[in-house]
């Protein structure tokens, strides 16, 4: 059962496009949602994360928009760049236990010239 | 300071053949995780550790055997290798205080013919 839909599977921008991931969730036990991305050959690090009291962080180029009513949440990559090309997951976490993360399939960017 | 590491990089077992493979972290973390990554499947978690001396069942564990004699490592183990245990395999540490990222390692990449 996966507890955290992602989508799409992949995706292709152009340059200076914007670039949107979206996932979805069913546990409200969950607490904390973080997006990791990985190079091909490399394991995944962290890009950016949110908690679920606040509806929105930006750093930098990266934004997580957050909608708790909703159970979803979305990365946004502005002004997209051939080197973010790469694989994102999103992933959410229930506090204590281990903190273990549920990942999502992950996206597959691709950031076209 | 080489954070995560895992050895080997690659491996090739024969169907029935035994291995085990070594995740070590030098940040003093507490946790640490292993997980296998498929394709479309994003990551799933086999086994995770709490701390020296611990270890807990995650989504997949079957087939898997861990053990944390030492804090800065963590072995994963396979008995017998079947082919459905073909996989990329990632492992990963955080310290225990909540909201903080996971370290992941470069992964080792097994097939199992």
């Amino acid at each position: 059962q996966q507890q955290v839909k992602q989508s799409p599977q992949s995706l292709i921008v152009q340059k200076g496009g914007i670039s949107i991931i979206n996932c979805a969730y069913e546990n409200t036990a969950f607490d904390y949602f973080p997006w990791y991305q990985q190079f091909p050959g490399k394991g995944p690090a962290l890009l950016i994360a949110i908690r679920p009291d606040v509806s929105e962080k930006k750093e930098g180029r990266f934004t997580i928009s957050f909608n708790k009513s909703a159970k979803q949440f979305s990365l946004h990559i502005m002004d997209s760049q051939p080197g973010d090309s790469a694989t994102y997951f999103c992933a959410a976490r229930i506090t204590g236990g281990g903190n273990k993360l549920t990942f999502g399939t992950g996206t597959q960017l691709k950031v076209e010239l | 300071n080489a954070g995560v590491t895992q050895t080997p990089k690659f491996r090739v077992l024969k169907t029935g053949q035994s291995m085990t493979l070594l995740c070590a972290q030098d940040m003093n973390h507490e946790y640490m995780y292993w997980y296998r990554q498929d394709p479309g499947m994003g990551l799933r978690l086999i086994h995770y550790s709490v701390g020296e001396g611990t270890t807990a069942k995650g989504e997949v564990p079957d087939g898997y055997n861990v053990s944390r004699l030492k804090k800065q490592n963590f072995l994963l183990g396979l008995e017998s290798a079947a082919p459905s245990q073909t996989s990329v395999y990632f492992c990963a540490s955080t310290p225990i205080m909540a909201y903080n990222e996971q370290f992941f390692g470069p992964g080792t990449r097994l097939t199992v013919l």
